[in-house]
C-alpha cells in the first residue's frame, strides 16, 4: 500500500524560510515530485527527486533520503505569491501518489 | 506552450443528473490521468489511461461513472447520476509516457462540479 504524510497547515514571514516535509511508505519507488497548486488552480511541477540529496532551484529546493522515506521542499525568501498548497507525490510505475498536501500561509 | 484543455470549466447541476466532462493532453502524451479533489482535500486518481487503455481504475465508483479515450487522444468523464457528494473539482493531467521511472504531469485547469 501506500501512505504518504504531510503537515496539513504551515504559516510563516515573508522574507523568511520554510521546510515542508513528506514521510512515506510505499509498497515502491522510482521518484518523488513536488508540486504547487494556488487555490482554485491546478497543481504545477516544482521539483523531481529520484537520488538522494538536495535539489536546488533557484529560491526552490528539495531534499531526499530513500533509505529513511523522507523528503522536504525548502522554501527561501518567501513572497505572498508562495502562499499555496504543496503536494508531494511519490511515483513507481508511471503512477503518482499524491499527499493531501500542506497549505502555506504567508504573512506580511 | 502547450497545455492540457479541459470543458467545461463550471458546471452545476442537480442530482440524479448525468454530467460529462472532456479533456484533451498534450499532443504526443500517452498517459492521461483523472483526478478528483475535494475542497481542501488532496488529488484521489480516478483513472489511469495508457494510450485507449486503462490501466488503473480501481479507485473509479464504476456504479456511476465511466470513462474513455476512445482514440488514445482525448478523454471524456461521465457520472451518471450524479449526487450530492460527487461536488469537487475535477483534473485531467497527462504526461509524456506512464511506463517510465519519470512521469512529471501537466495539469489542466480543471472542472468544477457542484451538485445541487
Amino acid at each position: 500500500g501506500q501512505n504518504i504524510d504531510q503537515p496539513t497547515e504551515m504559516t510563516a514571514t515573508e522574507g523568511a524560510i520554510v521546510q515542508i516535509n513528506c514521510t512515506y511508505q510505499t509498497s515502491g519507488f522510482n521518484g518523488l515530485f513536488w508540486y504547487q497548486q494556488h487555490a482554485g488552480e491546478a497543481p504545477t511541477f516544482l521539483s523531481y527527486n529520484v537520488l538522494d540529496g538536495l535539489e536546488e532551484k533557484g529560491r526552490f529546493s528539495s531534499f531526499l533520503s530513500r533509505s529513511k522515506g523522507y523528503s522536504y521542499l525548502l522554501l527561501k525568501e518567501l513572497q505572498m505569491k508562495d502562499s499555496a498548497s504543496y503536494l508531494c507525490a511519490v511515483s513507481l510505475a508511471g503512477k503518482s501518489t499524491f499527499g493531501d498536501g500542506t497549505t502555506l500561509t504567508v504573512k506580511p | 506552450e502547450a497545455e492540457v484543455a479541459q470543458s467545461p470549466r463550471y458546471k452545476i447541476t442537480e442530482k440524479s443528473q448525468a454530467v460529462a466532462f472532456w479533456c484533451d493532453p498534450i499532443s504526443g502524451h500517452a498517459t492521461l490521468y483523472w483526478y478528483r479533489q475535494i475542497l481542501g482535500q488532496g488529488l484521489e486518481l480516478l483513472v489511469q489511461f495508457q494510450d485507449e487503455s486503462v490501466v488503473d481504475d480501481s479507485q473509479l465508483p464504476k456504479d456511476r461513472f465511466s470513462a474513455e479515450r476512445l482514440k488514445g487522444v482525448d478523454s471524456t468523464l461521465k457520472i451518471q447520476p450524479a449526487e450530492l457528494g460527487d461536488s469537487a473539482m475535477y483534473l485531467c493531467a497527462s504526461s509524456l509516457s506512464g511506463s517510465g521511472t519519470y512521469n512529471e504531469q501537466f495539469f489542466g485547469p480543471g472542472t468544477r462540479l457542484t451538485v445541487l
